[in-house]
């Protein structure tokens, strides 16, 4: 059981905007910046989202992230058959002196 | 060019031992911190331990904390992860990962070792 929980899966037909959530807690979320990751199956973590919602060079701004209390999201707009992957949230944990990281969601583009 | 080129992976029995490596280039390695993340068979992203810059700060995963050992060659920008007692459940590709201090964010990832603990 991660102490950050992600929905496992989420879906959208090309073009559409679809939204991966990710809730932890004040140690991690609540009082440390999110990153996000993408990893296409086969192939090492990507980092997409950094400091909440910054994207690093070379990343579509349909990838956008945002914040809130103890929770984080991922928006992906005008989906694109090449964002089918998972991605996953991470952030640093106060009380566990380390990273954690969302258990995953995997993006279907139908 | 940023690369990070893990190797040591393989084969190992319950309780055995495996020494990991990591090799950096294309950037200057002794000004970054570093983490070793593991993913298993089908499985997420687990984060497993943190070196600082200098090497005096060290974090683990309690998974792993009193067997792993996480250490780095600045003169060589060589990172490596020390395993000991190896279990079952601590079969996965372990990839090395940069740490960029002003984003704490991983910005680089190598392509990953496989260790698979099995008699």
């Amino acid at each position: 059981q991660s102490v950050v929980t992600q929905s496992p899966s989420a879906s959208g037909t090309p073009g559409q905007r679809v939204t991966i959530s990710c809730s932890g807690s004040s140690s991690n979320i609540g009082s440390n910046t999110v990153n996000w990751y993408q990893q296409v199956p086969g192939t090492a973590p990507k980092l997409l989202i950094y400091t909440d919602n910054e994207r690093p060079s070379g990343v579509p701004d349909r990838f956008s992230g945002s914040k809130s209390g103890t929770s984080a999201s991922l928006a992906i707009s005008g989906l694109q058959s090449e964002d089918e992957a998972d991605y996953y949230c991470a952030a640093w944990d106060d009380s566990l002196s380390g990273w954690v990281f969302g258990g995953g969601t995997k993006l279907t583009v139908l | 060019e940023v690369q990070l080129v893990e190797s040591g992976g393989g084969l190992v029995q319950p309780g055995g031992s495996l020494r990991l490596s990591c090799a950096a280039s294309g950037f200057t390695f002794s000004s970054y911190e570093m983490n070793w993340v593991r993913q298993a068979p089908g499985k997420g992203l687990e984060w497993v331990s943190y070196i600082s810059s200098s090497g005096r700060t060290i974090y683990y995963a309690d998974s792993v904390n009193g067997r792993f050992t996480i250490s780095r060659d600045n003169a060589t920008s060589s990172l490596f992860l020390h395993m000991n007692r190896l279990r079952a459940e601590d079969s996965a590709i372990y990839y090395c990962a940069r740490e960029t201090g002003s984003t704490s964010s991983f910005d680089f990832w190598g392509q990953g070792t496989l260790v698979t603990v099995s008699s």
